[in-house]
């Protein structure tokens, strides 16, 4: 596609409940990321993918969160027994380790993010 | 830990006003510093790449400059449509596997009004 696209665009869901959100790369993209961004803060890393290394979950706030990606494709971020607390925009963002012409190496292209709200 | 601090958080113009968003930052080793606009409901929609101090790049009314400790994005004769949030983030060096994570400022609140 020409950009990347999130799915779904908003949540709602129960406190406890699991969540899966996912992400479609820019189509030849190696790199991925998933970001959150809270309610009047700056956007948080959570994790990285680049290709078929082993991801950076270093960013991940707790055991709750995981995320998967197959090859250099979809990526799903998913939430187990959500929180309030974890209702925020995530937002996934791919790039390419490709210098293109006025953008600059490995730019971060952004989705347009899912919002999620836990009752 | 990389750090970026970006004022004021909120600014109000009116258009042809023109002003400056300041983004100060403290990174190990930078590799890149981002700027981004963030529309209500969106994500951030990429604008400028700036790797080296001194270095300027221009966007229609938009102009990003960088120096050792803080970059500046310029906004000249502004029109309503520049009403955003304007994200800074800069970028590390890091060793072969360390993931090439954006670090975030809060970001600047603009609203441009006829």
């Amino acid at each position: 596609g020409a950009g990347v696209s999130q799915s779904p665009s908003n949540k709602v869901t129960e406190k406890g409940k699991d969540v899966e959100l996912r992400c479609d790369p820019i189509s030849g993209h190696t790199a991925l990321y998933w970001y959150r961004q809270r309610l009047g803060q700056g956007l948080e890393f959570l994790i990285y993918f680049q290709g078929n290394s082993a991801p950076d979950k270093s960013g991940l706030p707790s055991d709750r969160f995981s995320a998967e990606r197959t090859g250099e494709s979809v990526s799903t971020l998913t939430i187990q027994r959500t929180q309030q607390e974890d209702s925020a925009v995530y937002l996934c963002a791919s790039s390419s380790p490709l210098n293109r012409a006025g953008a600059g190496l490995e730019t971060q292209y952004f989705g347009p993010g899912t919002r999620l709200l836990v009752l | 830990e990389d750090q970026v601090t970006q004022s004021p958080e909120a600014l109000r113009l009116q258009e042809g006003e023109s002003s400056s968003l300041n983004c100060s930052y403290t990174v190990s080793g930078l590799r890149g510093l981002f700027w981004y606009r963030q529309d209500p409901g969106k994500g951030p929609e990429f604008l400028f790449t700036l790797y080296s101090a001194g270095e300027e790049k221009e966007k229609e009314r938009l102009k990003a400059t960088l120096t050792k400790k803080e970059s500046f994005l310029h906004i000249t004769a502004p029109k309503p449509e520049d009403s955003a949030t304007y994200l800074c983030a800069v970028q590390a060096w890091g060793g072969a596997g360390t993931a090439s994570k954006l670090t975030f400022g809060t970001g600047t609140r603009l609203q441009v009004t006829l």
